[in-house]
């Protein structure tokens, strides 16, 4: 069954960056779009981008750009997002999910970032 | 980017009971889609292209809708089916998800 395991909640202080992954199994990683979504506490969900582990290719939301990196090891099955110049609006929980078309099919269980100094 | 107005913010049905919540594109879009998130878990597919049912949901949940105007709906409301729902969008980039809508038991 198509399981994405991430990694555990992050502290960071404000100026640094962070990198959170999403590791899965039970379906070929290199065949599906992997996207991050952004919740704040008590917000909705915002998309950030998806990664394309087959090849690399990536396309971002126009608001995170230079905010966020996806990356992806198909050694590993593990995609990967890093953010940086991290600000108290970063602080939320973001989400890995499976892209299927033009929906997302199947979600991690998400990883809390909370900044602050 | 294609703006989600969700209505009710929040509602409260009792068991057995018909629900209805609505999501309103500020432009047209092709299809939507529906997620369910409870309290501390992520969201969970319910609907895809605007009415099929994701594998496992019971069927006394249902879409329909076109153009700017969808609607999720649920036949007879149970206890487990208390959480928020959103609806999400990918006719145009980047995709986008409505406010949610909290559903409670009463």
């Amino acid at each position: 069954q198509v399981q994405l395991q991430q990694s555990g909640a992050e502290l960071v202080k404000p100026g640094s960056s962070v990198k959170i992954s999403c590791k899965a199994s039970g379906y070929t990683f290199t065949s599906y779009d992997m996207h991050w979504i952004k919740q704040q506490p008590g917000n909705g969900l915002e998309w950030i981008g998806w990664i394309y582990p087959g090849n690399g290719n990536t396309k971002y939301n126009q608001k995170f750009n230079g905010k966020a990196t996806l990356t992806a090891d198909k050694s590993s099955s593990t995609a990967y997002m890093q953010l940086s110049s991290l600000t108290s609006e970063d602080s939320a929980v973001y989400f890995c999910a499976r892209g299927a078309y033009w929906y997302f099919d199947f979600w991690g269980p998400g990883t809390m970032v909370t900044v602050s100094s | 980017e294609i703006v989600l107005t969700q209505s009710p913010t929040t509602t409260a049905a009792s068991p057995g009971e018909k629900v209805t919540i609505t999501c309103l594109a500020s432009s047209s879009v092709s299809n939507m889609y529906w997620y369910q998130q409870k309290s501390g878990a992520s969201p969970k597919l319910l609907i895809y292209s605007t009415s099929s049912l994701a594998s496992g949901v019971p069927d006394r949940f249902s879409g329909s809708g076109s153009g700017t105007s969808y609607s999720l709906t649920i036949n007879t409301m149970e206890a487990e089916d208390a959480a928020t729902y959103y609806c999400q969008q990918w006719s145009s980039n980047p995709p986008t998800f409505g406010a949610g809508t909290k559903l409670e038991l009463k």
